[in-house]
């Protein structure tokens, strides 16, 4: 099993605030992607990232993969109350299933 | 383009009882997979069904099962409940991208 790691595992923020969340592992992935998961729903997928060095931007939210396929960010800017959640970065190899972190919760508070 | 529907959104079981959900996937995906998510060990992978094969497994007990019919539905079975089978079980489906998945609300689980 590759281990994604996420942090922080919480985040309480003020509207109008940055903020980044970290996923980080010792293995290569050929594709990672993030994902927002709202209570009793489920996860949402953001974006998908392949290329080593990939940035891809959605709003405000920003997302980057490492150089070496082994992690990846995401960068929200002026957070919004709407963007509370919890962030989820999921690695895949195999394509046949997905590696998830524990995931990042973040509040977002007015 | 509807996404993905489970059945039921919640149930309650007893230990020792067994139970089936049921997924309906994207229209034209292929392939479903099952998650278990607690709220201390994450999203772990159970399962995953591409044209009514199983092509990959998870590390759970032989109790969780899963099947898929020719229409791409999936249902997941679960024999002899246990406390710890207590989950939020979510499927999600995709097409040829298999990397990106698409999740169901997931069915609320508790043992009783």
């Amino acid at each position: 099993t590759q281990l994604l790691e996420q942090s922080p595992q919480f985040l309480s923020i003020q509207e109008g605030e940055n903020l980044t969340v970290y996923c980080n592992s010792s293995s290569v992935f050929s594709s990672l992607q993030w994902y927002r998961q709202e209570p009793g729903e489920g996860p949402v997928l953001l974006v998908t990232v392949v290329t080593g060095g990939e940035v891809k931007k959605l709003k405000r939210l920003t997302f980057q993969f490492g150089d070496a396929r082994k992690d990846s960010s995401l960068h929200i800017t002026a957070a919004q109350p709407g963007d509370t959640g919890l962030y989820l970065c999921a690695g895949s190899n195999s394509g046949y299933a997905l590696n998830f972190g524990k995931g990042t919760s973040l509040l977002v508070t007015p | 383009k509807a996404g993905v529907t489970q059945t039921p959104r919640y149930l309650i079981k007893t230990r020792g009882q067994q139970v089936t959900l049921s997924c309906s996937p994207i229209s034209g995906h292929r392939s479903v997979s099952w998650y278990q998510q607690t709220p201390g060990q994450g999203l772990q992978f159970l399962f995953e069904y591409f044209s009514e094969t199983q092509r990959n497994k998870g590390n759970f007990p032989g109790r969780f099962s899963g099947r898929q019919f020719s229409n791409s539905r999936s249902e997941m079975n679960v024999s002899t409940l246990e406390l710890g089978d207590s989950a939020l079980y979510l499927c999600a489906s995709s097409s040829d991208r298999v990397y990106e998945q698409y999740f169901g609300p997931g069915t609320r689980l508790t043992v009783t």
